[in-house]
């Protein structure tokens, strides 16, 4: 199974960095890594994705590691909107959305 | 476009019960997929499409069929509803690019 580890929950003040962390050993070379948000009860919305490269929208920016075992979210201004779970993804045909990370940002 | 397309939003059904979970989508993607969130839980995946005449199985697939007769298309059947099942219930759909288009999902109590 395409399993990821995230914490279960971080806090961030808001305008501040929100830097999300995930662990995801098992990718394969050739698999990308996806990042999804979901607020309240809502469908997840795509963010960014990479592959071996950092990359950047307008969104987020995505830091991978070397050795692709894990890879870090990051939300440059964190506003008060960013409160979400947010799930780090991977297996094109099967993405396993795990648990997430429940980002609280506060005032 | 109206993009994923999950009908009912509610649904209250008695134990043994069966039902059908709708799921359309009106962007041509040949990927659909279903999933499952039970309260404070993420998201578990329960069957997925590659195009239409083609299923597999995901995490949780056990109580539920799949079928995919047209690239539109793709319902979810409870054939013997139980507790356990209640949940909310999201459809989602892509082609080749990443982004996963969400329904907004059915909540399903089962009694």
């Amino acid at each position: 199974d395409a399993k990821t580890t995230q914490p279960p929950s971080m806090d961030c003040a808001e305008g501040r960095a929100a830097n999300l962390p995930c662990n995801h050993s098992t990718i394969s070379g050739n698999e990308y890594v996806y990042w999804y948000r979901q607020i309240h009860s809502q469908g997840p919305q795509y963010i960014i994705h990479g592959l071996k490269n950092n990359e950047t929208n307008e969104m987020a920016s995505l830091i991978i590691t070397e050795d692709r075992k894990s890879s870090t979210l990051i939300l440059p201004h964190a506003t008060l909107r960013d409160t979400a779970v947010y799930y780090c993804v991977y297996n094109f045909n099967k993405f396993y959305f795990g648990s997430g990370t429940k980002l609280n940002v506060k005032p | 476009n109206a993009g994923v397309t999950q009908t009912p939003k509610f649904q209250v059904l008695k134990t043994g019960q069966s039902m059908t979970l709708q799921c359309a989508q009106d962007m041509n993607h040949e990927y659909m997929s279903w999933y499952r969130q039970d309260p404070g839980m993420g998201l578990r995946l329960i069957h997925y499409s590659v195009g239409a005449g083609i299923t597999d199985q995901g995490e949780v697939p056990n109580g539920y069929n799949v079928s995919r007769s047209t690239t539109e298309d793709f319902p979810l059947r409870l054939l013997s509803a139980a507790p356990s099942q209640t949940s909310v219930y999201f459809c989602a759909s892509r082609n080749m690019e990443p982004t996963l288009h969400f329904g907004n999902g059915t909540r399903l109590t089962v009694t």
